[in-house]
């Protein structure tokens, strides 16, 4: 069975700093990644989704994937108060599976 | 921003009473997904629809979860007969063609 683990478990950063949030995953079948977002009394709210092995860069956020070392990460440059949240690494086989989630990371961003 | 819906946004219920929450999936999002998120934050995928079709669910051996997505109605999600440890956050989420998932704010549905 699927297994996805993140670390660490909460992270502090100081505000303008450099956040990396890891998550590795057990299944060698696996396809897509996502990375999300919650805030307090919200619902997650995807952030990236990355595919292919590599980075893939969206403003401020990039994303790294490496399937063969079973290995996904985030890294959130410029960090800002505002991106202090739950961060959720996401799985899924394939298009019709349902998202295997880790347990999430505490992201606080210290003005 | 998501556009789906979740009512009630908080419900508390007695041990043994029944839990209903509804959905109103985005406009056009053929695939509804409902979890459970505990209060370590942990998600547990319940049940998944495509065009009111069931497509994937968990064994819910205990058969006390029920949930449906009629067309031109919500969907819903019904636990009969709640128990303390069903106090959670139910999120529904849908998806369009794609891949991106959408959720609501969820329903916290505590059980004393």
């Amino acid at each position: 069975q699927q297994k996805v683990q993140q670390s660490p478990e909460s992270l502090i950063v100081p505000e303008g700093g450099m956040a990396s949030l890891n998550c590795t995953f057990s299944d060698r079948n696996s396809q897509y990644f996502w990375w999300y977002r919650q805030h307090s009394g919200e619902g997650p709210k995807a952030l990236m989704s990355i595919f292919s092995n590599g980075d893939k860069k969206e403003g401020r956020f990039t994303a790294h994937l490496n399937k063969a070392s079973l290995y996904v990460s985030l890294h959130i440059k410029d960090s800002q108060p505002s991106d202090s949240a739950l961060y959720f690494c996401a799985v899924s086989m394939d298009s019709n599976y349902q998202l295997i989630w880790g347990s999430g990371t505490k992201l606080i961003i210290k003005p | 921003n998501s556009k789906v819906i979740q009512t009630p946004r908080y419900l508390v219920k007695g041990q043994g009473q029944k839990a209903k929450m509804r959905c109103i999936p985005e406009k056009g999002h053929p695939v509804v997904f409902w979890y459970q998120q505990n209060k370590n934050n942990e998600f547990k995928f319940l049940i998944n629809f495509q065009n009111q079709e069931v497509l994937q669910q968990i064994d819910m051996t205990e058969k006390r979860f029920s949930a449906e997505c009629p067309s031109n109605s919500p969907c819903s999600l019904e636990i009969q007969s709640s128990e303390a440890g069903d106090s959670a956050l139910y999120l529904c989420a849908s998806r369009p063609p794609g891949w991106e998932v959408f959720f609501g704010k969820g329903t916290r549905l505590t059980v004393v």
